[in-house]
């Protein structure tokens, strides 16, 4: 069963700083790995997708690599903004694509202006 | 592009009653994920459908279930409802043909079981 933790659980820092967030799953057995925002009482809006070949992908500000045998993700926020300030969910895909996405808790991203 | 919509927005039902939630796919997409999102919690998978066909389920209990139509709408039911219900509930979709695909979600549904 696959199973997602992220680190850290909360995070605060000041506008302009450099971030990473991370994720780690227990089962490296994946077919991608996507990295979503949600702010409070809303849905999943989906940043990143990595497909399980790949080592990283870039959107903007935004860069997520993942080490499939490690069973590792990180997201690069650069010069983070206040607008960035949301819960941010990595969700590893396994079991051929029918397990559904796995959740970890999330890191609670506050951006202070 | 039309995103994934889902209806109703809020919910409030009593203990024991039965629900029924909506979800209408985002054009060109054949697969829906239902997702389960307790407060302060993870979504956590409750089953997809795929084809109108319930092709993969996480750890629910059979009363919850779902139908796929045709056009790739779907409905999340839910017997017996239990306080434990209380929750966001999400629909995600994507293409089954390209199985890596990216899933999109919706802005879910709150269930809220008195």
């Amino acid at each position: 069963k696959q199973e997602v933790t992220q680190i850290p659980a909360a995070l605060s820092v000041p506008e302009g700083e450099n971030l990473v967030l991370n994720c780690s799953f227990t089962d490296s057995a994946i077919y991608n790995l996507q990295w979503f925002r949600q702010d409070p009482g809303k849905g999943l809006t989906s940043l990143l997708l990595i497909q399980s070949s790949q080592r990283e992908q870039t959107s903007g500000r935004l860069n997520a690599s993942l080490d499939k045998s490690s069973g590792r993700s990180t997201l690069y926020i650069a010069a983070s903004q206040p607008g960035d300030s949301a819960t941010y969910l990595c969700a590893p895909l396994s079991g051929g694509g029918a397990d559904g996405l796995t959740f970890g808790k999330g890191t609670h991203l506050i951006i202070q202006p | 592009e039309t995103g994934v919509t889902q209806s109703p927005t809020h919910l409030i039902k009593t203990r024991g009653q039965q629900v029924t939630l909506r979800c209408s796919s985002q054009s060109g997409h054949n697969t829906v994920s239902w997702y389960q999102q307790a407060l302060g919690q993870g979504p956590q998978f409750i089953f997809q459908y795929y084809r109108e066909e319930e092709n993969g389920r996480g750890n629910f209990p059979p009363r919850f279930s779902g139908l796929q139509f045709p056009n790739y709408s779907s409905e999340l039911n839910v017997n017996a409802l239990e306080l434990d219900d209380s929750a966001l509930y999400l629909c995600a979709s994507s293409r089954r043909d390209r199985s890596a695909d990216t899933q999109y979600f919706g802005p879910g549904t709150r269930l809220t079981v008195l």
